[in-house]
């Protein structure tokens, strides 16, 4: 079973820029990176989804490198409503195997 | 507003009882899927459907079943509920995505279920 492996907490300061890697050594071919967000009592919300290079949207960027083992979250300036849990997604065709997820704190 | 709704937030039975979990989503949907939370194991796939009637096993789908009679609505059963099935239980739906992988999965608020 391919396994996908991310840091247990990480913490940071408001207005910081926060990067989140995780690591899918057995990644197929076909395969897409999605990242979710998660708050207490609430299920998880996507934030961003991709295959290779750079992806970016309006709340977070995705770095792919070119071997695709790895990738990395990265979330510009937090603020204390990012504290939460973050998930990386390993998808492709019938499968779906979530990392444990990353527990990010953000303080004042 | 796109819903994923689950029928019970909080739900507690006996070891032994049947368990029903419902999932019904407004998004005109075809996949659907199940999962269990639990700490420090993320989120685990039990059972997955691409389509009315349709089912594929996940990752951990021994002790469970699913149903899915009409495209909206997806129901987890515990046939025969044990305290090792104490768990989150998260219930997703999204369209197919490009390559084989899927767009934005939407989740529901979760349903915590307690086996006594």
């Amino acid at each position: 079973l391919a396994k996908t492996t991310q840091p247990i907490s990480m913490d940071s300061y408001e207005g910081q820029e926060v990067n989140i890697t995780c690591s899918h050594n057995n990644i197929a071919t076909n395969d897409y990176i999605t990242w979710y967000q998660q708050f207490p009592s609430q299920g998880p919300r996507f934030i961003i989804q991709g295959y290779k290079t750079k992806v970016t949207n309006e709340v977070a960027s995705l770095f792919i490198p070119a071997d695709r083992k790895s990738s990395t979250l990265s979330l510009p300036r937090v603020s204390l409503s990012d504290t939460a849990v973050y998930y990386c997604l390993v998808e492709g065709f019938q499968k779906l195997v979530f990392g444990t997820g990353t527990r990010l704190l953000v303080s004042p | 507003d796109v819903k994923v709704t689950q029928s019970s937030r909080y739900l507690v039975k006996r070891t032994g009882e049947k368990v029903f979990l419902e999932c019904v989503q407004d998004m005109d949907h075809e996949n659907m899927f199940w999962y269990r939370q639990d700490p420090g194991l993320g989120l685990r796939l039990i059972y997955f459907s691409y389509d009315v009637k349709m089912k594929e096993k996940g990752d951990i789908p021994e002790g469970y079943s699913v149903s899915r009679e009409k495209k909206e609505r997806f129901s987890l059963i515990l046939e025969s509920a044990s305290t090792n099935q104490t768990s989150m239980y998260l219930c997703a739906s999204t369209e197919p995505g490009t390559g084989g992988s899927y767009n934005e999965q939407f989740f529901g608020p979760g349903t915590r279920l307690t086996v006594l």
